[in-house]
């Protein structure tokens, strides 16, 4: 069965730090792999996704995430926060022969002045 | 990208009453997904919804309780019927654009937040 895991149910981070919001994942074959975030009262905006290539894949507003394959990690990460980076974080993956997305219980990050 | 709309908003309903949202999207899509939030959880999906068949649901989510219909490419309807404080949520559609390249992104709508008493 498919699963992602974010450990942290919050990450707290100075603005101008580097930040880290993590991601495991458990899937059979090579997943498609995804970050979401939500605003307050907003939907969820897509972020970047890994599809296949390069490990390194860049999104927007800054952020970037690593693709683990032996770890099966997808770290989401951005060299210096900000203060509107604060909100709640989604990684979500997908299986190659199946539509659905599984999301992970989802971690708030808050980033402080 | 896809520009999605949902309405209502958000509402507050009487428990035993009905609620029918409707998610509308500015392009031709396939796949339509309805998701649900419940306060301060993740996403599970309810169903998927494509134009001209039944919507498949996931476990724990039966049609009589959350019908849906795809009249047509554009539009979605999913409707909470018998509501129970239990079924307070954000209510999310969403589509994938690229499934004829089968690694498209999910877009969502704004959402629809619903408070029964």
């Amino acid at each position: 069965a498919q699963s992602v895991a974010q450990p942290e149910d919050q990450v707290n981070v100075a603005e101008g730090n580097p930040l880290t919001v993590k991601c495991t994942y458990s899937v059979s074959g090579n997943p498609y792999l995804f970050w979401y975030v939500q605003y307050p009262n907003r939907g969820l905006q897509f972020l970047l996704k890994y599809i296949t290539g390069d490990n390194l894949v860049k999104g927007s507003y800054g952020f970037e995430a690593e693709f683990n394959k032996s770890q099966t990690s997808f770290h989401l990460k951005k060299p210096s926060a900000l203060v509107s980076d604060s909100a709640l974080y989604f990684c979500a993956v997908r299986g190659r022969n199946t539509d659905k997305l599984i999301f992970g219980t989802g971690t708030r990050l808050q980033v402080f002045p | 990208s896809a520009v999605i709309s949902q309405k209502p908003s958000r509402d507050i309903c009487q428990r035993g009453t009905s609620l029918t949202i409707q998610c509308q999207v500015d392009s031709q899509v396939t796949m339509m997904f309805w998701y649900r939030q419940q306060p301060g959880q993740s996403l599970t999906l309810i169903a998927t919804a494509n134009q001209g068949s039944e919507a498949t649901y996931e476990s724990g989510f039966v049609i009589d309780k959350f019908p849906i219909s795809r009249p047509n490419l554009t539009f979605s309807t999913l409707t909470v019927s018998n509501m129970s404080p239990e079924d307070s949520s954000i209510y999310l559609c969403s589509v994938d654009i690229l499934r004829l390249a089968d690694q498209g992104e999910q877009f969502f709508g704004p959402g629809t937040r619903l408070t029964v008493l």
